[in-house]
């Protein structure tokens, strides 16, 4: 079946770090793939997404590349800020039925 | 004022105890779900509704119900709550015509079961 692995977290950075959070995937056909953010105390929310292979989502400095070779979509961000802690999560879309399939999270710590 | 709000924010009950957890969405998607998200094992999806008249099992359904009242309200029951329901809950929404596979969430019922 479909599934999603991404690292383990935390991830802890200083401000202005460059991030990188890797997020592979399983899945038979070619899902579109998401990065969802949730921010303490709160729901998830759309960080980004990529439709099909090659594609670059991009959003409010973080950016992945859908690479089919590879089945990867990798979360990256040339500097990070204290704002971008949170927990991070890869997801597939189930194209056949329309449901999303998340990975574990990744909680990330940027200190000042 | 939030496109999907869920009731209650927080609840703590006991084992046995049957409880409900609501959701309810401004947005006019007909797609509504429920997660329950747990440390290291991230969300996993309880029961999907694509329509009013459509309701569907997910990968954890056990020991849950789900009413789907109308379209705007989408709700999750525990018949007799268990301390391994004690979780994170989180409802959410979608419209493949509008916005594909994207999902809207709500800001999540945090259940603690004694």
């Amino acid at each position: 079946g479909n599934s999603v692995t991404q690292m383990e977290g935390p991830v802890t950075l200083s401000e202005e770090a460059f991030l990188t959070i890797n997020c592979t995937y399983t899945a038979t056909g070619y899902p579109s793939l998401f990065w969802y953010v949730q921010y303490p105390g709160e729901g998830l929310q759309l960080l980004l997404k990529a439709t099909k292979a090659d594609d670059k989502g991009s959003n409010k400095g973080f950016e992945a590349t859908y690479r089919k070779e590879t089945t990867s979509f990798h979360l990256e961000k040339g500097s990070v800020q204290v704002s971008d802690s949170a927990v991070y999560f890869c997801a597939l879309s189930d194209l056949s039925f329309q449901k999303l399939v998340f990975g574990t999270g990744t909680r990330l710590l940027v200190s000042p | 004022d939030a496109d999907v709000t869920q009731t209650p924010r927080n609840r703590i009950t006991k084992t046995g105890k049957r409880i409900m957890l609501e959701c309810s969405q401004t947005k006019g998607h007909d797609r509504m779900y429920w997660y329950r998200q747990d440390p290291g094992l991230g969300l996993r999806l309880i029961y999907y509704s694509f329509d009013v008249k459509d309701i569907n099992k997910g990968e954890i359904s056990d020991g849950y119900s789900v009413s789907r009242q109308a379209q705007a309200k989408f709700s999750l029951s525990l018949e007799s709550a268990i301390p391994n329901q004690t979780a994170l809950y989180f409802c959410a929404t979608s419209d493949p015509g509008t916005t594909q596979e994207t999902q809207y969430f709500g800001p999540g019922t945090r259940l603690l079961v004694l």
